[in-house]
């Protein structure tokens, strides 16, 4: 399967503060997701992006499909942001390969 | 905007039980999956399934589970004779194309005793 890395693992931040989370992965994907997983352990969806750039509110990513990696930023965070950041990639539409995750904590 | 539905949110079951977790997948995906999340640990896949049948399955998905879809709008995974190590958040997804973005349910908390 796909090996997906994240980096970092670990990640505290005062609020306000910017951060950026990447994630690798070892094969060519034609689906990439960012997702946040809360304190209750909801999966949110983030972004769907396996390719280019979006952005929704405070929150942007980029994946550049060619040098297999994508990045998250997160600008001005919030108490609200805590949890980890999962990102998931596939290259059959079948089964997603999870990385092992960002745990973010923003402490005010 | 739609929702993948799943329920219970928490089980609590004595270990050799049979549990059945339900979803509700977005009404007009064709694609479904269950993933599965042992505490502290990376999601992973359990299952896919399309056309009322299974696609793709993972080393996970033994005979001790099975994927149902037995009407127009639940899918459910069923686990028998449940073990301690079975306990983890099951999550359900659905897709409208192969190919397109996954919306994943709020997940169920199965603990077993």
């Amino acid at each position: 399967g796909i090996q997906v890395e994240q980096s970092p693992p670990d990640l505290i931040l005062q609020e306000g503060a910017n951060s950026t989370l990447r994630c690798n992965f070892s094969d060519s994907v034609n689906n990439l997701q960012w997702f946040h997983q809360n304190p209750w352990g909801q999966l949110i969806n983030l972004f769907y992006i396996p390719s280019g750039t979006k952005q929704n509110g405070r929150l942007s990513a980029t994946t550049v499909a060619t040098e297999r990696y994508s990045l998250l930023y997160i600008s001005s965070s919030q108490t609200t942001d805590s949890g980890v950041y999962f990102c998931a990639v596939t290259n059959t539409g079948n089964q997603f390969y999870f990385g092992t995750g960002t745990s973010l904590t923003v402490i005010p | 905007e739609p929702e993948v539905t799943q329920t219970p949110s928490h089980q609590v079951t004595q270990m050799g039980q049979e549990v059945i977790l339900r979803c509700v997948p977005i009404s007009n995906h064709l694609y479904f999956y269950w993933y599965r999340q042992i505490l502290g640990q990376k999601v992973e896949f359990l299952v896919s399934f399309y056309n009322n049948e299974i696609s793709e399955k993972s080393e996970i998905f033994d005979d001790q589970f099975s994927v149902e879809r037995p009407d127009g709008s639940n899918f459910t995974l069923k686990i028998r004779s449940t073990k301690l190590e079975d306990s983890a958040m099951y999550f359900c997804a659905s897709s409208g194309a192969r190919d397109y973005g996954y919306t994943f349910g709020s997940g169920t908390r199965l603990t077993v005793v």
